[in-house]
């Protein structure tokens, strides 16, 4: 079955610093997405991405968190300045127009420090 | 606004016993219902999901769920389960009029003892 990819699998960084996650969604689905789980709590949805724009975006999705899809394979999640509390896996999902069902990637643990 | 309760954070049976992990959502319209299972460093996988149609819905692994209306339900059963059932599991909603976003519950941790 094909699959989302999402590197890296772990990133670190410093308070302060850009960070891009990276996702290759499944290539005929055209409906994108990032959600994030903080260690312990719920899966939280980021933003959802169509036909080159943002559809819809939550209320952690700020000024400091912007997605792109820069060259119609790659879907990437930019955090322009971390936080210490931006420490979460983060999860990329994708799906075609007519399939209910979200494809997830295997995601990326990204810890501040 | 659409969201869901998982009311248990932790679900402890013996391996060959049956196993239920319940849900309960909330939606303005008619929901979409699923399950998605995650074991430990891998992403989520899809289970199930409920549309239309048979309140019953089979899905992977043995798994299966019942879709209750007037209850706002949808329990995850397997008859017997096994060690390899241990994960855990996510309940997730979204309006049928709505675009894909999923709301998920807080998330329910399986132990499956042999």
């Amino acid at each position: 079955e094909p699959e989302v990819t999402q590197t890296p699998s772990h990133q670190v960084t410093q308070m302060g610093q850009e960070v891009i996650l990276r996702c290759v969604p499944i290539s005929n689905h055209l409906y994108f997405y990032w959600y994030r789980q903080i260690l312990g709590q719920k899966v939280e949805f980021l933003v959802s991405f169509y036909n080159n724009e943002i559809s819809e975006k939550s209320e952690i999705f700020d000024d400091q968190f912007s997605v792109e899809r820069p060259d119609g394979s790659n879907f990437t999640l930019k955090i322009r300045s971390t936080k210490l509390e931006d420490s979460a896996m983060y999860f990329c999902a994708s799906t075609p127009p007519v399939n209910e069902k979200l494809f997830f990637g295997s995601g990326t643990q990204l810890s501040v420090l | 606004a659409q969201s869901v309760a998982q009311p248990e954070d932790q679900v402890n049976v013996a391996e060959g016993n049956p196993l239920t992990v319940k849900c309960t959502y909330s939606v303005s319209g008619n929901p979409y219902l699923f399950w998605y299972v995650q074991y430990p460093n891998r992403g989520l996988q899809f289970l199930l999901k409920y549309i239309t149609g048979d309140n019953l819905v089979k899905g992977s692994y043995g798994f299966e769920a019942e879709f209750n209306k007037s209850q706002t339900s949808f329990h995850l059963k397997k008859p017997s389960a096994l060690v390899s059932d241990s994960a855990l599991y996510f309940c997730a909603v979204r309006d049928m009029w709505g675009d894909y976003k999923l709301s998920f519950g807080a998330g329910t941790t399986v132990t499956v003892r042999a």
